[in-house]
């Protein structure tokens, strides 16, 4: 059964850089699957931002693409979130999930970390 | 991308009640990679369904899935008190991976 596990700040100024790390637990994320970063404005709907193959490759929503990393430490068994630049609109609760293929479907979720960007 | 359209916005409904909510792409879902979530609040999505119509494990019978080609459904056939959520429809098929805006079930 895999666990996922969100870590962070949680408040950043505009124009920084948020970071992010997930925690995977009882699956090694270099084994197979898709390791996916997904976001939520309060009280808003869902947005994928981006995977990261087993095998290295990465693949980002167009709308976040210039701002977004997304990349791994397989000694660590964990994967991360770079969003530069960030806006206020930015503010949303961040989940890792796990993925089947690269644009989901996400059978596995971490538990979310909310992020405010804010001066 | 593709736009999801769910409807309706909000269902209310009874325990034991039927729900249908329907998800509507803006173009066909390639190999009808469509999947289904339950979000309660505070918590993380919980995957329901998918690949349009089937159930993901430790899913009740209860839910189901169907459609293809722009046009999908979720039916929950009993509705039971820890159902009342906020149910979001997503294609995979295309990237971006895109979701519909969510239909909340309220009693």
């Amino acid at each position: 059964h895999v666990q996922l596990q969100e870590s962070g700040p949680g408040l950043v100024k505009p124009s920084e850089t948020l970071s992010l790390l997930c925690n995977v637990s009882d699956y090694s994320i270099s084994t197979a699957f898709y390791w996916v970063w997904i976001r939520q404005p309060p009280g808003k709907g869902l947005e994928w931002i981006g995977s990261l193959y087993a095998r290295g490759n990465t693949y980002y929503n167009p709308s976040l693409q210039s701002r977004v990393t997304i990349s791994a430490d397989m000694s660590k068994n964990q994967f991360s979130l770079r969003l530069s630049s960030v806006l206020a609109a930015d503010t949303a609760v961040y989940y890792c999930a796990r993925s089947f293929l690269r644009g989901g479907y996400f059978d596995f979720w971490g538990r979310g970390t909310l992020v405010t960007v804010s001066s | 991308e593709i736009v999801l359209t769910q409807s309706p916005g909000t269902l209310s409904l009874s325990p034991g009640e039927r729900a249908t909510v329907s998800c509507r792409a803006s173009q066909s879902v390639s190999s009808n990679y469509l999947a289904w979530y339950q979000q309660r609040p505070g918590q993380a999505p919980r995957l329901l369904i998918s690949g349009a119509s089937s159930r993901a494990t430790g899913i009740p019978d209860r839910f189901s899935g169907s459609g293809s080609g722009t046009d999908f459904t979720l039916i929950i056939s009993r509705l039971e008190p820890e159902d009342f959520a906020v149910y979001y429809c997503q294609q995979y098929g295309n990237l971006p991976g895109t979701f519909g805006q969510g239909t909340r079930v309220e009693i």
